[in-house]
């Protein structure tokens, strides 16, 4: 049985530039979130998808960082002008509804670089 | 503002010892769960704890909840060192009536336990 798979497992990219990361989440999982894990702040929620609509946008740190979800599955995480502070493992979370209560299956998440 | 107040932070103990962890909140929480997080992989659900004064065993562990549903603690006994990883806490908090599946994470706990 497959779970949440994310890619790529590792990114380094030089600051300024964009970059994009993928979420797979379980099938048939109407919910899907991303956060991000780092030394400083935790692990931190930043946006939250029921289908394809994100209710919850509320921890996306700048408008540099945008999110979307296809088809009821697939999300891309993507930022832009990568800075320095973007630094971060990202995390991608699915459940079978967005309610509390349910078990979120994370990804093995994705480990970014700014250099 | 950490919603969440993990502690401590770090624990180093010896095989067999018993040790406990705390999270606490000023906020109620909906719902409350334990995570146990490797390196390398997104966090694995423990439990989940609903209800006020709950208690749930899972083999040398036990979570208990508190009675009014603002502070949770896991409790290890006869550690091992297989259950060496950051232990978090994580709620569902109840905000505007909102309580869905976004999860606040409390900072962590480093477990070690040393053969």
């Amino acid at each position: 049985g497959a779970g949440v798979s994310q890619s790529p497992s590792n990114k380094v990219t030089e600051k300024g530039k964009d970059v994009e990361l993928r979420c797979d989440p379980i099938s048939g999982h109407t919910a899907l979130y991303w956060y991000r894990q780092s030394l400083g702040q935790g692990l931190e929620f930043l946006i939250y998808f029921q289908g394809n609509s994100a209710p919850d946008k509320s921890g996306l740190p700048s408008d540099r960082f945008s999110a979307e979800r296809t088809g009821g599955s697939v999300s891309t995480l993507t930022i832009q002008r990568t800075q320095q502070e973007d630094s971060a493992v990202y995390l991608c979370a699915s459940s079978l509804r967005g309610l509390a209560g349910y078990e979120q299956y994370f990804g093995p998440g994705t480990r970014l670089t700014v250099t | 503002t950490q919603l969440l107040e993990q502690s401590p932070q770090f624990l180093s103990i010896q095989e067999g010892e018993n040790l406990t962890v705390y999270c606490n909140s000023s906020s109620v929480f909906s719902s409350l769960q334990w995570y146990r997080q490797e390196p390398g992989e997104g966090p694995v659900l423990l439990v989940t704890v609903v209800t006020g004064g709950e208690v749930k065993k899972l083999k040398r562990l036990t979570f208990q909840f508190g009675d009014a549903r603002k502070d949770s603690s896991l409790h290890i006994t006869a550690a091992q060192p297989g259950d060496t990883g950051l232990y978090l806490c994580a709620a569902s908090l109840i905000a505007g009536g909102t309580s869905y599946g976004k999860l606040t994470f409390g900072q962590g706990t480093i477990l070690t336990v040393h053969p």
